[in-house]
């Protein structure tokens, strides 16, 4: 059975650092593409980047780029998003999830973490 | 552009047929994927590509496409489909690989 894992909820204080995992089980971990979307606190989703684990190969939305790192450690089949400088309006649900097939970027997501509850307040 | 365009709120009476709709140039070139997301839940896939339902989902979900415009229909709904639904596409450049739809909120009557 395909599991995505995410770890608990973070309560930070700006401009502190923040890491949070999706630990992934039930499959080849090398062979899928896994994303990671927000969702700020009654809003939408919006895709954060996106991080193929054979090769660490990555692809952040702009609006993310230089905000967030993505990486994955395939020895424990691990993905991770963080954080060095936290900001207010960071605040939000992430999640992670990953595609329906292996090796292609399709646009369908069947398998999706319970989300990460990032809380940003001085 | 890769933007994707829904209706904000829809609804729709117990049993009766509903349609909710994702424009967007990139649907042109693209299928959409559709998620379903209650309340304090993770998104669910619900349907996705051409005429692909995953297991488990039930038959009166269906997609369609024409042009720049793809389709959710939900045929005799249910209290249970109540949900925000979200539209997602791949994105027409190298910059935005992907992109979701503002979401439309359904509610069954």
């Amino acid at each position: 059975e395909v599991q995505l894992v995410q770890s608990g909820a973070e309560v930070k204080k700006p401009g502190q650092s923040l890491k949070i995992s999706c630990r992934t089980s039930g499959y080849n971990f090398t062979n899928y593409w896994i994303g990671w979307v927000r969702q700020m606190p009654g809003k939408g989703l919006e895709w954060v980047g996106i991080i193929y684990p054979g090769d660490s190969d990555t692809n952040y939305s702009p609006a993310f780029e230089g905000q967030v790192t993505m990486s994955a450690d395939k020895s424990i089949t691990t993905a991770y998003l963080q954080w060095s400088t936290l900001k207010a309006s960071d605040t939000a649900i992430y999640y992670c999830t990953r595609t329906r097939t292996a090796g292609e970027l399709g646009s369908a997501w069947n398998h999706w973490g319970q989300g990460t509850l990032v809380t940003v307040s001085s | 552009s890769s933007e994707l365009t829904q209706e904000s709120d829809v609804s729709v009476a117990l049993g009766q047929t509903v349609r909710i709709t994702c424009q967007g140039d990139s649907l042109r070139n693209f299928y959409a994927s559709w998620y379903q997301q209650k309340p304090g839940q993770a998104p669910l896939l619900v349907f996705y590509g051409k005429e692909s339902r995953p297991s488990g989902i039930p038959g009166r979900f269906s997609g369609s496409r024409s042009g720049n415009t793809a389709s959710l229909s939900i045929t005799g709904a249910q209290a249970e489909d109540e949900a925000v639904y979200y539209c997602n596409c791949r994105g027409n450049t190298a910059l935005e690989l992907l992109v979701f739809g503002g979401g439309t909120r359904l509610t069954v009557l």
